[in-house]
């Protein structure tokens, strides 16, 4: 039982270039999320699908698209990556569709954008 | 040990000791709080959580207490041991399906 994987583990990228981070997972979760976390400032919610084919922004959306492909895949997009964008993202899923089960969490994707 | 969060992000304990990670939300609304535990190079990794209707949820070496009155979380790992160092957060559900996580509490267990 994978859990929640991430792809790539690690990226450099220079600025203005764009690239999709992935996520899945197979415990049939309905929920899904992207959070980015930054030193000092905890995890910070960027984009998140309560269920297949429904997408919400969260705290921190600018700069970032997601799309949910199916029930077990959401990707992150960044279309023209900035310096601002060097972050960790992690992708998490939840059983519910309410928010009112744990989110489980993948071990991320460190980015940096020179 | 005792830590106050954001007052004071880092906590040593002696192993065998009791640690408490402390926690102030900020919405009122919030109705479903979780801690997570966090290695280095790992996700957060789910430890327990406690819904508004309770004051105290325990389970294997934890406690989390809720007062909602001064809206404060707290989670207490008993007789602390080496593999607890990490980064603890506190995570609050404000409305729907988002999530707030703190900046988080480091815990240092000394042998």
């Amino acid at each position: 039982n994978a859990g929640v994987t991430q792809t790539p583990k690690f990226q450099v990228l220079k600025t203005g270039q764009s690239m999709t981070l992935q996520c899945a997972q197979d415990m049939n979760h309905n929920s899904m999320y992207w959070y980015r976390q930054d030193p000092g400032m905890g995890l910070r919610l960027i984009y998140y699908s309560a269920s297949e084919g429904t997408t919400d922004k969260g705290e921190v959306p600018n700069g970032y698209n997601v799309s949910r492909l199916n029930k077990r895949e959401f990707s992150l997009r960044l279309e023209s990556a900035a310096p601002s964008q060097t972050s960790v993202y992690f992708c998490a899923s939840s059983e519910t569709s309410q928010g009112n089960s744990p989110l489980h969490f993948g071990n991320g994707t460190r980015l940096t954008v020179t | 040990g005792e830590s106050v969060g954001l007052h004071l992000p880092t906590l040593s304990v002696q192993e065998g000791d009791n640690s408490i990670i402390n926690c102030a939300y900020s919405n009122s609304a919030s109705d479903y709080f979780i801690w997570y535990k966090q290695e280095s190079g790992k996700g957060p990794q789910f430890i327990i959580d406690i819904r508004s209707n309770m004051d105290k949820r325990q389970g294997q070496r934890v406690t989390v207490l809720l007062n909602k009155t001064v809206k404060h979380l707290s989670l207490q790992i008993a007789a602390t041991q080496p593999g607890d160092s990490a980064v603890y957060f506190c995570a609050e559900r404000r409305a729907g399906n988002q999530f707030y996580f703190g900046t988080g509490t480091s815990l240092t267990v000394i042998p």
